[in-house]
């Protein structure tokens, strides 16, 4: 169960697209189409934004976009604001009936 | 509509024991699967433990397997984990999260309650 893998850290101007990368194999991230990905400000709870791969939930801004290639899964903030500024973390099922996480992202708005 | 709130939080010493409820509202509980999720004080989210609608099927993350025991009670809409032997890595923020009827993603959440191990 070795976590996902993204970038420590990302950063960009507001008005600017970003897209956080989250890698794992083929028994995860690869093999299924249940990716997703949460967002958590600090001393919050994570909040759904992104669900299997690329569907928004209700209430989601449509400035989050995601899509997979492969073994790898992305997020893409476009017209970056504010208060996208935050920690972003993948999840994907696995073929152990479990779930990973990636070690989460923090982004900056600089 | 839909809340899941957590409890039973607090210090324990290592080896020490410890049981966590949820408290869900706004939605048939019964209908659902339901999962624990914990965050170490400055670090990432690791998946701990997901329990079936019935409580049928179970699963853990092998951290904490043979220690935590995840359960529901549906006619109450409580989810349970107990947790055995805690030691000073399990110090972290539980949060309680529902799993969405397709199974794929954790849709609410709760705002967590902190485990703390230490002597």
């Amino acid at each position: 169960q070795s976590a996902l893998t993204q970038p420590a850290s990302v950063s960009g101007s507001p008005g600017q697209s970003i897209t956080i990368s989250c890698t794992g194999t083929s028994s995860d991230v690869g093999g299924y189409n249940f990716v997703s990905w949460y967002r958590q400000h600090p001393g919050k709870a994570p909040q759904l934004m992104i669900y299997d791969v690329s569907n928004r939930p209700s209430g989601v801004s449509n400035r989050f976009s995601g899509s997979k290639s492969g073994n790898t899964a992305s997020l893409t903030i476009s017209g970056l604001q504010a208060e996208d500024e935050a920690l972003y973390y993948c999840n994907s099922y696995t073929s152990s009936s479990t779930w990973v996480f990636g070690g989460g992202t923090k982004l900056t708005v600089l | 509509q839909v809340q899941v709130v957590e409890s039973g939080g607090g210090l324990v010493e290592p080896g020490g024991s410890l049981r966590l409820s949820c408290a869900a509202s706004g939605f048939l509980f019964s209908d659902y699967f339901m999962t624990w999720i914990r965050q170490a004080p400055g670090k990432g989210l690791e998946w701990v433990s997901y329990i079936s609608s019935s409580g049928v099927s179970i699963y853990y993350a092998d951290s904490v397997k043979g220690r935590f025991t995840i359960s529901r009670d549906n006619a109450q809409n409580s989810l349970y984990l107990q947790m055995h032997s805690l030691r000073a890595e399990d110090t972290a923020v539980y949060y309680c999260a529902r799993v969405d009827v397709m199974v794929s993603h954790f849709d609410y959440w709760g705002q967590g309650t902190l485990v703390t191990v230490s002597s």
